[in-house]
């Protein structure tokens, strides 16, 4: 069975501090894992991808996350967040064995202060 | 840009009616899929669907819940007797391909039922 904690439900960053986001996941096979993000009255789009090339991932907005399968961690961080970066991000994992289903973590809600 | 929508954005019922939740996916995508976060919890899976059937279901998806691909564009979901815990927002998602290929996500329909 595979299942997503996000560590913390809320973080706050002042503008043009790191924003680092903790993932911990767990899955029986070889996971695709990805991160989410939900901007208010908005659809859920897509940040980044990791399906099992590069352990370092780059996504979009200067966003990137690093696989550690040791750690069965995807921490996505930011070296400099934006105001425009406050919004709900959810950490999620896919099996190789499903349909594509994909398993939402709880989220966590970014909050940008000036 | 090609994207996912659904209508209505919102939705009031009363209990014990049928609604029907509308989406309408990427033009060329395969796989289609409903989701559902109700108020402070998880977005959760609910049925995958490829190929005019179902491919997986979670145990939320009961017999009272029904997909349907009627016209080669729209994918509906359909509730037969509305319960008070179905209130939730309901996203429908596409994608081309399993595993790797991104999930497109809809802005989400507000189901509230009274």
């Amino acid at each position: 069975a595979q299942s997503v904690t996000q560590l913390d439900s809320h973080v706050s960053v002042s503008e043009g501090t790191p924003v680092l986001l903790r993932c911990n996941y767990s899955s029986s096979y070889s996971p695709s894992l990805f991160w989410y993000v939900q901007h208010p009255n908005k659809g859920l789009q897509l940040l980044l991808k990791y399906t099992s090339a590069a352990t370092l991932v780059k996504g979009i907005n200067g966003f990137e996350a690093e696989f550690k399968k040791s750690e069965t961690s995807f921490h996505l961080t930011k070296p400099s967040a934006h105001m425009s970066d406050a919004a709900e991000y959810f950490c999620v994992v896919s099996e190789t064995d499903s349909w594509g289903k994909l398993q939402f973590g709880a989220g966590t809600q970014v909050v940008v202060t000036p | 840009e090609p994207e996912v929508t659904q209508t209505p954005s919102h939705q009031v019922t009363q209990m014990g009616q049928e609604v029907i939740l509308r989406c309408v996916p990427i033009s060329n995508h395969l796989y289609f899929y409903w989701y559902r976060q109700i108020l402070g919890q998880k977005v959760e899976f609910l049925v995958s669907f490829y190929n005019n059937e179902i491919s997986e279901k979670s145990e939320i998806f009961d017999d009272q819940f029904s997909v349907e691909r009627p016209d080669g564009s729209n994918f509906t979901l359909k509730i037969r007797s509305t319960k008070l815990e179905d209130s939730a927002m309901y996203f429908c998602a596409s994608s081309g391909g399993l595993l790797s290929n991104e999930q497109f996500f809809g802005p989400g329909t507000r189901l509230t039922v009274l």
